[in-house]
């Protein structure tokens, strides 16, 4: 079956520690992206790259890091500057960048709790 | 000011009840807006999605969307149980793929649904 794979689903760091999570997609999707969802926060989109070996920061990137040298990964590094780290993350991907023809799919997250 | 606002409930209705969840928005160039589901530590999953205004239907789901109010809803007749999750509203204005502006939503913060028996 097609879809978005995160892993781990819960991971425990230490403050001052850099981590990175998994996504990997076997949708044969173009773009994929990063969201951060916080309780009552909308999702936020940290990074996006529409094709492999390019990607933007989002609305909130400060702290993070991304990779796309795969069109199947988009792996997320949240880094030490990232000042509130814990939060529940979501990797998504979709067709292109129109939204109309190509909704987003979402994997399953990765919750992070920093202490 | 949010773009985007949705009361995040929880709402608690009986099983059968007809459901009507809500999102308003300030930005008037949304264009396209789409319904969500999640349950409970899992990935939301697109239900509908319109564009611009009226109504669109899918079984027990009706959206509809009123661009003159910057308001738009989720209607679901005989709620079941398995109805129960968050339901988060979404909304963009169109992002042409040529110029490079890449798939931008606002999410409103979702409203938590609990069906019960």
């Amino acid at each position: 079956d097609g879809g978005i794979t995160q892993s781990p689903k819960y991971l425990f760091r230490k403050e001052g520690q850099n981590v990175t999570l998994s996504c990997e997609q076997n949708l044969n999707h173009d773009a994929m992206y990063w969201y951060r969802q916080d309780p009552g926060q909308g999702l936020r989109l940290i990074y996006y790259s529409q094709i492999v070996n390019d990607f933007q920061k989002g609305d909130i990137a400060e702290g993070y890091s991304v990779s796309r040298e795969k069109k199947e990964s988009f792996p997320l590094t949240v880094t030490s500057a990232q000042k509130n780290p814990t939060a529940f993350y979501l990797c998504a991907s979709s067709i292109g960048g129109q939204v109309y023809n190509s909704p987003l799919h979402f994997g399953n997250g990765t919750r992070l709790t920093v202490t | 000011q949010k773009e985007v606002e949705q009361d995040p409930g929880p709402l608690s209705v009986p099983e059968g009840a007809i459901v009507s969840l809500n999102c308003t928005y300030s930005n008037s160039a949304f264009q396209y807006f789409m319904w969500y589901r999640q349950y409970s530590r899992k990935g939301p999953e697109l239900l509908m999605y319109t564009y611009s205004s009226g109504n669109k239907e899918d079984g027990r789901f009706t959206a509809q969307v009123d661009k003159s109010s910057k308001y738009i809803s989720l209607f679901i007749r005989d709620s079941q149980p398995s109805d129960s999750a968050t339901y988060l509203c979404a909304m963009s204005a169109e992002i042409s793929w040529l110029t490079g502006g890449g798939n931008k939503l606002t999410f409103g913060t979702g409203t938590q649904l609990k069906v019960e028996l």
